[in-house]
């Protein structure tokens, strides 16, 4: 099964202050996501990457297949940027739910 | 337009009872996935739909759990005999396509979710 870490579990961060927020895993993948959660519990999907890099807006996700690496990075960060940011990725290993992990989350507060 | 929507929004029941929970997809995606998102812990990825059926039913986490889909729209997800354990978030969550698998390549559109606790 694929571990998935991410890190950090918590950042607090003051507005404009450029964000890192990294996810790491085990077994080689053919797509990782990352996910938006806000307080509330509304859940966004971000971005799907299975090489390189993309950018939405202030929002750059890249991702090194060969280190089993990916990074979410958030530019001029802002409040409403707060929330849980999650990282899941589906694995070559198995079918179905085996091959599909999801990271704990990483909890981002960007204070004014 | 309108996303995805469950009911209930919470639900706290005793141990022992039998719980339903519903999704209604936003019109016209195919695929219907369940997440279950426990205290502390991340997301789980439960059973997904393509139409009406369920390729993939291995993520529920025991034979307490099913869930059907009719008409290729609105999922419920049953819970029998509830236990202390079963107590998350239950999220639902819908795509335009099938992708074949979960989160494959397919942007999905999350639920808000119902909460359950059981007492």
């Amino acid at each position: 099964k694929n571990e998935v870490e991410q890190s950090p579990q918590n950042l607090t961060a003051q507005e404009g202050e450029f964000i890192t927020i990294n996810c790491s895993y085990s077994v080689g993948i053919s797509a990782l996501h990352w996910l938006q959660q806000h307080p509330g519990g509304g859940i966004v999907s971000l971005f799907m990457l299975s090489s390189g890099k993309k950018k939405h807006g202030r929002l750059i996700a890249t991702i090194n297949i060969q280190e089993k690496h990916s990074s979410l990075h958030i530019t001029a960060s802002h409040p409403r940027d707060s929330a849980v940011y999650i990282c899941a990725v589906r694995s070559y290993s198995g079918g179905g739910a085996d091959g599909l992990t999801f990271g704990k989350g990483t909890h981002l507060i960007i204070q004014p | 337009g309108a996303g995805v929507s469950q009911s209930p929004s919470n639900k706290v029941t005793e141990k022992g009872k039998d719980v339903e929970l519903r999704c209604d997809p936003i019109s016209g995606h195919t695929a219907l996935y369940w997440y279950r998102q426990s205290l502390g812990q991340g997301l789980e990825f439960l059973i997904y739909f393509q139409g009406n059926s369920a390729p993939d039913k291995s993520g529920l986490p025991s034979d307490r759990f099913s869930a059907e889909r009719t008409g290729g729209s609105v999922s419920t997800l049953t819970i029998q005999r509830t236990q202390q354990e079963d107590s998350a978030v239950y999220l639902c969550a819908s795509s335009p396509t099938s992708g074949g698998v979960p989160l494959s390549t397919d942007t999905q559109y999350f639920g808000p979710g119902t909460r359950l606790t059981v007492l």
